[in-house]
């Protein structure tokens, strides 16, 4: 099964531009993860769907134009453009890997945003 | 509006049992699978369960199998776990995840979650 890899912090300065990862392991290029914004104390929120050509799908209810998201090889990106205080949240990506009885759900370690 | 509502979480005593609910609104429910997502005081997502639209397919993280049994009654338009043999590390927020198909887990929206807490 796949292990998708995520730098444990970043940090951006208000207005300024973010560059969230998500790595697969080797072997799951074609896999596409979800992105959830996690705010303090509050429960996961749906980002967008990304795979190696893109976004797949649509975004999430209320997600605004500054967030888009990229493939790239075993890589899957989430840019936020304009960075506003409310952004400020840990950031998970996961996947589903498998069916029948070798079905499960992979998250990241999730990476805290921090609005400077 | 889609809406997640957990409830059943509280303290336990190690080898307790409890049972979650998940009371769903805003969207067709047999539709759409439903998983249990458990998230441990400062630290990331585990997946802890999953069951299909129907009900008919279920799948269980190794670190809750045999121990946990989620269900779902289509009728009332809620989503259960029930916990036995409950661990300190089942220790957790406990939120139930809509995935956008009857199988899967592409999840688009989340509840606010339950916390568990097992400790003598």
């Amino acid at each position: 099964q796949p292990v998708l890899t995520q730098p444990p912090s970043a940090s951006a300065s208000l207005g300024a531009s973010v560059t969230l990862t998500c790595t697969l392991s080797s072997g799951y290029s074609g896999y596409k993860v979800n992105w959830f914004q996690q705010r303090p104390g509050k429960g996961p929120r749906f980002v967008m769907r990304v795979g190696p050509g893109g976004i797949v799908g649509s975004k999430g209810d209320g997600i605004p134009d500054r967030f888009s998201v990229l493939g790239s090889g075993l890589n899957r990106y989430l840019t936020i453009k304009n960075i506003q205080e409310e952004d400020e949240s840990d950031y998970h990506c996961g996947a589903d890997h498998g069916s029948g009885s070798d079905f499960v759900v992979i998250f990241g370690g999730g990476t805290k945003l921090t609005v400077l | 509006e889609v809406q997640l509502l957990e409830s059943g979480g509280g303290l336990v005593q190690p080898g307790g049992s409890l049972r979650l609910s998940c009371a769903a609104s805003g969207f067709t429910f047999s539709s759409c699978a439903l998983s249990w997502v458990r998230q441990a005081p400062g630290k990331g997502l585990e997946w802890v369960s999953a069951i299909s639209g129907r009900g008919g397919t279920t799948f269980y993280a190794d670190s809750v199998k045999g121990r946990f049994t989620i269900s779902r009654d289509n009728s009332k338009n809620t989503l259960y776990l029930q916990m036995n043999s409950l661990r300190a590390e089942d220790t957790a927020v406990y939120y139930c995840a809509k995935a956008v198909a009857a199988a899967g887990a592409d999840f688009d929206y989340w509840g606010q979650g339950t916390l568990v807490t097992v400790s003598s």
